[in-house]
Formats: structure tokens, sequence, C-alpha cells
């Protein structure tokens, strides 16, 4: 079973407008960080935000925060007013603290966003 | 400037051809690992460390091979190429291995077996 799950492959947002990328995730481990990396079409990894499963509040970093829903096992990245440099690859991931893989990040699909001037 | 450094960041090579692809850091990271990106696959770990001589096997390890004899170094060495081999390889590093350590990439290296 896919562990992080990703269900829009591509979304349009208009420049200045919020958007909503949605992550799914699967563990029995009660103990795991969820991180979003941003990946532009030059090709880096940008680590965007972090939230620890036993984080009360949801975490913001600038202009991005998480929707973090334990109890559904999901972690939305919202981006407010979308800018053009926005427009990259978005991937959720996972690091579980036991996984007996060396605690590796577990990513999902990616989902492809395009900001519209 | 806190970092993770990959070289070289384009290679085209041919079958049989042994190369490797340095990557180092300079946060005084304990642990480092190697990941590959393939369309529809996603990225996948192929080795990882969690500290000096410590080196194990992640979801993909077949035809790699890696060695960390310095804190900062954990080079990725491909004894023969093959075209299936052919990706984007990304290097990463974190403080440690804990759940809430954020994994910072490399720029990645793009390769081609031929």
């Amino acid at each position: 079973a896919q562990k992080i799950t990703q269900t829009q492959p591509g979304m349009f947002v208009q420049e200045k407008e919020a958007v909503t990328l949605d992550c799914t995730y699967d563990t029995s481990d009660p103990s795991y960080g969820l991180f979003w990396y941003k990946q532009p079409s030059s090709g880096e990894m940008i680590f965007l935000i972090y939230q620890g499963s036993y984080d009360q509040q949801n975490a913001t970093e600038g202009r991005y925060s998480l929707n973090f829903q334990k109890a559904r096992k999901s972690a939305n990245l919202v981006i407010s007013a979308s800018q053009l440099g926005d427009s990259a690859m978005y991937f959720c991931a996972m690091r579980e603290a036991d996984n007996n893989a060396g605690n590796m990040l577990t990513f999902g699909g990616g989902t492809r966003l395009m900001v519209k001037p | 400037e806190a970092q993770v450094t990959q070289n070289p960041r384009y290679l085209i090579t041919v079958t049989g051809k042994k190369l490797t692809v340095t990557c180092s850091q300079n946060m005084n990271h304990e642990y480092m690992s190697w990941y590959r990106q393939d369309p529809g696959l996603g990225l996948r770990q192929i080795y990882y460390s969690m500290n000096v001589e410590v080196t194990d096997k992640g979801d993909v390890p077949e035809g790699y091979k890696v060695s960390r004899k310095e804190k900062r170094n954990f080079p990725l060495i491909l004894e023969s190429p093959s075209p299936n081999q052919t990706s984007l390889y990304f290097c990463a590093s974190s403080p440690t291995s804990s759940r809430a350590d954020t994994q910072y990439f490399g720029p990645g290296t793009r390769l081609t077996v031929l």
C-alpha cells in the first residue's frame, strides 16, 4: 500500500489566490514527521515546511501553512497569495521514527502546480 | 553557506564504465542518503549512512556502492553502469536520523547511461 498519496497530479491556480495541495499518509507509527518539498523545473529539492505528529498546532512558514488533520491522516499544504515562482512540483514526504529503513523519507508522487498570471 | 554539494551535475556515460558521483555537506550532519528520481516511480532511497563507517541499503541498492570514510562525504559508486540507471540522483543529509530532522538535498546529478 502507498504510504504517501497525493491525489492531484496537476493543478492550476490564479496568481495571488490561495491553493491547497492534498496529502494523505498511512502509518501505524505514533511518532513521525511530515515534510513538504518544492521541485522547480531546474530540478533541485527545496524544503518548505515540517509538521511533527505530536505538534498541537499547524505549522506555518511564511506563505506556506500545513493543514494537519491527524485523525484523518492528512497533511495538506496551503500556499497563500500564489506567485508565478510557485509553479513547480510539490512533494509530500514522511519520516517515521522506526521504519527499520534508516528512517528514510518516503515520498508521494507529487503535484504539479501551475500559477496563471 | 550551509549546503549539500554534488558533482558532477550532469553526466553522460556508456554502459560498463565505472563512475563516482561525489556528495559533500558542510553542516556536520550525521545522516546522509542517496535517492534516485524516475518518472512515475518518484523518489526512492538507494543507500543511507547513519554515521561514519555505518552504511546500509535502502529500497533500490542493486548496482550501487557507497562509502562513508569521513563525516562530510558520501560518494555514490556505479561499478558497471547500465541504461536502467539513467536517472536523476539526489544526495541528502540531516543532523541525525530522527523523524523530526529535515533532510536537505543537494542540487541533483542527471545521469544518462548509453
